[in-house]
């Protein structure tokens, strides 16, 4: 069965530092998705980053990238140059391309940056 | 574009009331989602749907149903509401290969 596994409930990083948030998956499907999104605490999800299973290179988009190493499952999110912005709760989820495109989600990682 | 919309925003409901909570989509997404957000859990998949007229079972299904009768629109219903259903409901739909698109959300107090 899938599962995504987010291990840190919660960070605390100084501002202007690199942030690196964790995400392990379990799948046994060769064919699947992963995303992150962050919910800053006025509660929309937001999307930040994808990276298909079949993807050559790491995914990347703006200060946002995905660290995607496919033998130890995980797929975790760095965030370069944290700014006071980015604190918010951030979700890994996981696509499953063969069964219907169920998407699930880890419990989450709560950061906060500090000034 | 309003993108995608729910209805209501708020709901307080009595043990063993029903309701039905609405998510509609102006985007011509195929694929639609029902999560419920509880504090240290994330969010968890309650039922989806792959297109009009169909829907399959999440994570955590019992004590909902669902009806997707049209391809914008996504009902999620409590037939009889129990307090652990006291939550923040998400509806979410997405294109084929794209990224999900979330509703704000709706808060359900169940007394």
């Amino acid at each position: 069965a899938q599962k995504i596994t987010q291990t840190q409930p919660g960070m605390f990083v100084q501002e202007k530092e690199a942030v690196t948030l964790d995400c392990t998956y379990d799948t046994s499907d060769p064919s699947y998705g992963l995303f992150w999104y962050k919910q800053p605490s006025s509660g929309e999800m937001i999307f930040l980053i994808y990276q298909g299973s079949y993807d050559q290179q790491n995914a990347t988009e703006g200060r946002y990238s995905l660290n995607f190493q496919k033998a130890r499952k995980s797929a975790n999110l760095v965030i370069s140059a944290s700014q006071l912005g980015d604190s918010a709760m951030y979700f890994c989820a996981m696509r499953d391309i063969r069964r219907d495109d169920k998407i699930i989600f880890g419990k989450g990682t709560r950061l906060h940056i500090l000034p | 574009n309003a993108g995608v919309t729910q209805t209501p925003k708020f709901r307080v409901l009595k043990t063993g009331q029903s309701m039905t909570l609405l998510c509609a989509q102006d985007m011509n997404h195929e694929y639609m989602y029902w999560y419920r957000q509880d504090p240290g859990m994330g969010l968890r998949l309650i039922h989806y749907s792959v297109g009009e007229g169909t829907t399959a079972k999440g994570e955590v299904p019992d004590g909902y149903n669902v009806s997707r009768l049209k391809k914008q629109n996504f009902l999620l219903g409590l037939e009889s509401a129990a307090p652990s259903q006291t939550s923040v409901y998400f509806c979410a739909s997405r294109h084929l290969h794209n990224e999900q698109f979330f509703g704000p959300g709706t808060r359900l107090t169940v007394l």
